[in-house]
C-alpha cells in the first residue's frame, strides 16, 4: 500500500522568505500524480500544484515550486516571497493513475501547519 | 462555473443517532469521493462513487454508507453514530475518462459533533 509521510508538523515563515515543505512518499507504481493541496483555515482545500510521475521537469505554479525526486520518492514544496495569506494547512497528496479499485483515491500525509509572521 | 457544494455545513447529533449529509459536484463531474477529516487520523478516504456505482471504498465499518443518482449528486450516511465519528466530512469530485487529471475539487465540508 502507497504511503505518505511529511515529517514537519509545523512550519514558520517570515512574509517575504522561502520556506520549503518536505513529503516523501512510497509505492511501487511506476505511473503516479502528486500534489500539494492547501486547507486555510475554515476553508475548503484547493489545489496548489499537480506533478504527474512521468515528467522530469519540476512543476512550478507562480510563486509555488516543487523538487520532485522520483527515485528517492520525494516532494517538496517550496514556497517563494511568503504573504500572510499563504498562512494554512498544507498536506502532500499521492494518486495512482490508475482508474478505479482501491488505487483511485488520493492518499494524504498528516499535513504541515504554516504560519506566516508579519 | 459553481464548486462543490455540501450540506448542511455544521450539525450535532447523538450517540445512536444517524446523519446524511449531501454533495453536489461541479457540473459535468461524474466522480464524487469521501473523506473524513480528524485531528487524529488525518484525512482518511471513505467512498468513491462514479456511475452511481461505487467504485472504490476505504476501509470503514459497514455503518458508513454512501449512494449516488443519476445527476452525480452523492449522499453519505453514518448510522448508530459514535462519539469518534465526530469529524469534517469532505467531499470531492473529479474529472473522469479521457479528461481525467488526477485532481480533485472540494467541498468546504460538513462538520459532525456527536455528542
Amino acid at each position: 500500500a502507497q504511503t505518505v509521510t511529511q515529517s514537519q508538523p509545523e512550519m514558520s515563515v517570515q512574509e517575504a522568505e522561502t520556506v520549503t515543505l518536505s513529503c516523501t512518499y512510497d509505492t511501487s507504481e511506476s505511473d503516479y500524480y502528486l500534489f500539494w493541496y492547501k486547507q486555510p483555515p475554515s476553508r475548503q482545500m484547493i489545489l496548489v500544484i499537480r506533478q504527474e510521475a512521468y515528467k522530469q521537469q519540476n512543476a512550478t505554479e507562480n510563486r509555488f515550486s516543487v523538487n520532485f525526486q522520483k527515485a528517492a520518492k520525494s516532494f517538496s514544496l517550496k514556497i517563494s516571497d511568503s504573504q500572510l495569506g499563504d498562512a494554512a494547512m498544507y498536506f502532500c497528496a499521492y494518486r495512482s493513475l490508475l482508474l478505479g479499485g482501491s488505487q483511485g483515491n488520493l492518499i494524504f500525509g498528516k499535513g504541515t501547519k504554516l504560519s506566516v509572521k508579519p | 462555473k459553481a464548486g462543490v457544494t455540501q450540506t448542511p455545513r455544521y450539525l450535532i447529533k447523538t450517540r445512536g443517532q444517524q446523519v446524511t449529509l449531501s454533495c453536489s459536484p461541479i457540473s459535468g463531474h461524474r466522480s464524487v469521493s469521501w473523506y473524513q477529516q480528524t485531528p487524529g487520523q488525518g484525512l482518511q478516504f471513505l467512498f468513491e462513487y462514479f456511475s452511481e456505482t461505487q467504485r472504490n471504498k476505504g476501509n470503514f465499518p459497514g455503518r458508513f454508507s454512501g449512494r449516488q443518482f443519476s445527476n452525480s449528486r452523492s449522499e453519505m450516511n453514518v448510522s448508530t453514530l459514535e462519539l469518534g465519528d465526530s469529524a469534517l466530512y469532505l467531499c470531492a469530485s473529479s474529472l473522469d475518462g479521457t479528461q481525467y487529471t488526477g485532481e480533485l475539487f472540494f467541498g468546504e465540508g460538513s462538520r459532525l459533533t456527536v455528542l
